[in-house]
């Protein structure tokens, strides 16, 4: 693709409730990333996938976080017994070198 | 203290004028630092990186990193509206994944006409 989609581009759950947001990275990028927005503050690491695997998993909060990425390509990033404080912009990035190009991001908001 | 820094602003110049953008960081063995421009419910995009000490150019932007200091900067030229946006300052730390970068909050900008 163009660029690096993300779905859904909007999510509202009840707390308590599991979520599932999807990454597409660009073509051909081995490297993704998860980063989380809160309202105000810069993006947070969460982890990164080098291939299929999690080459650094540090920045993901808790256990309830969970991330895949199966065959290299699409991830998605899991999320069990929602909170009201995971309410923020999750982005998605990937990248072949150095450039690490976003997402539009998925805005989950958690009631 | 945050490993990254910036003042939020916001920051407000006229059509015309240079903006002037800061961060300082906390790690004094980070390697690579990225500024990264995001519009208003968009997602962040890499405007310049630098290693080296000094400055960097590209068209109206400037990056300049002083190490010592544990500084870097961005300096907008001619700056104009269409560059109102957030500015947020990433750092690649030493001994890092090449995946993790350190953000800022982010600097407001606004430039009106």
């Amino acid at each position: 693709g163009a660029g690096v989609s993300q779905t859904p581009s909007n999510k509202v759950t009840e707390k308590g409730k599991y979520v599932e947001l999807r990454c597409d990275p660009i073509s051909g990028h081995t490297a993704l990333y998860w980063y989380r927005q809160s309202l105000g503050q810069g993006p947070e690491f969460l982890i990164y996938f080098q291939g299929t695997g999690a080459a650094d998993d540090s920045g993901l909060p808790n256990d309830r976080f969970f991330a895949v990425r199966p065959e290299g390509s699409v991830s998605t990033l899991k999320i069990q017994r929602t909170e009201r404080g995971d309410s923020a912009v999750y982005l998605c990035a990937s990248s072949l070198n150095t450039e690490a190009f976003f997402g539009q991001g998925t805005r989950l908001t958690v009631v | 203290q945050k490993e990254v820094e910036q003042n939020s602003g916001p920051l407000s110049v006229p059509e015309g004028a240079i903006a002037s953008l800061n961060c300082t960081y906390s790690d004094r063995g980070s390697q690579s630092f990225f500024w990264y421009r995001q519009y208003s419910g968009k997602s962040p995009e890499l405007i310049m990186f630098i290693y080296s000490n000094g400055d960097k150019e590209d068209g109206r932007f400037t990056a300049q990193l002083n190490k010592a200091s544990q500084y870097v900067s961005l300096l907008i030229r001619d700056s104009q509206p269409s560059d109102s946006a957030t500015y947020l300052c990433a750092v690649k730390r030493r001994g890092s994944t090449l995946g993790r970068l350190y953000f800022g909050r982010g600097t407001q900008l606004t430039v009106w006409p």
